[in-house]
């Protein structure tokens, strides 16, 4: 069980162009996800929390129009990277919360490694 | 500023061999620790730790949690290549779903 799936695995895409990825809990409703960003040889970043049905809450200095998310249901939510840069290319990975807050571990998704050329 | 340390930050072992994986924790309101392993792709969870004292085990792998001492420790016996991944340490805080990472331990096993 506590399955999250993360969608796509891999995007390579030119500068200037959005970017999606979907972070899906495949059988359980997650309230709330969270997306990280992970650089080589570092640990995970918090870049936003984000709850169902309303607006993520961004750690402080992610952009938010550069970084767009959407919760719209209890198994979904999507990390919108607007107006891609190279500087932007990174292994970003979602997490989703099962049960109660903090009671319950978080569950990650397999990352998407985005590289903007 | 809530904090997680891990140590050390690499270890080199041959195969069979026991590790012993450290982490403290400095976090305002602790509830709970957390193990993950991550290979290639994203963090994998192993443990959940809320109260002191009392061992997680699975396999291989087994954690206890000092909140006398705000630490934890991983033991993994008898090593195996599929064990090199880095380990990664967390915390929940009380009032906070939000989990602090520390900088992970890179377990690499040799044959």
């Amino acid at each position: 069980g506590a399955v999250v799936s993360q969608h796509p695995s891999w995007v390579i895409c030119k500068s200037g162009t959005s970017v999606k990825i979907e972070c899906r809990s495949l059988d359980f409703q997650a309230t709330t996800m969270f997306w990280y960003r992970q650089f080589p040889k570092q640990s995970l970043m918090l870049m936003a929390t984000s709850n169902e049905g309303s607006k993520a809450t961004y750690e402080q200095g992610v952009e938010k129009d550069k970084f767009l998310i959407n919760h719209a249901s209890l198994t979904l939510s999507t990390l919108t990277v607007t107006s891609a840069h190279p500087e932007d290319s990174s292994f970003y990975i979602c997490s989703a919360l099962q049960g109660d807050q903090g009671n319950q571990p978080q569950h990650f998704g397999d990352g998407t490694r985005l590289s903007i050329l | 500023e809530d904090k997680v340390v891990q140590s050390p930050l690499s270890l080199v072992v041959h195969e069979g061999d026991t590790v012993t994986l450290n982490c403290s924790y400095e976090v305002t309101n602790f509830r709970s620790l957390l193990w993950y392993k991550q290979e290639k792709k994203a963090p994998t969870f192993l443990f959940m730790l809320t109260s002191s004292g009392i061992e997680k085990k699975s396999g291989r792998l087994s954690s206890i949690l000092d909140k006398k001492e705000l630490s934890s420790i991983l033991n993994i016996t008898a090593t195996q290549t599929g064990d090199s991944a880095i380990y990664l340490c967390a915390a929940y805080g009380a009032g906070s779903y939000q989990l602090t990472f520390g900088k992970g331990t890179k377990l690499s096993v040799i044959p």
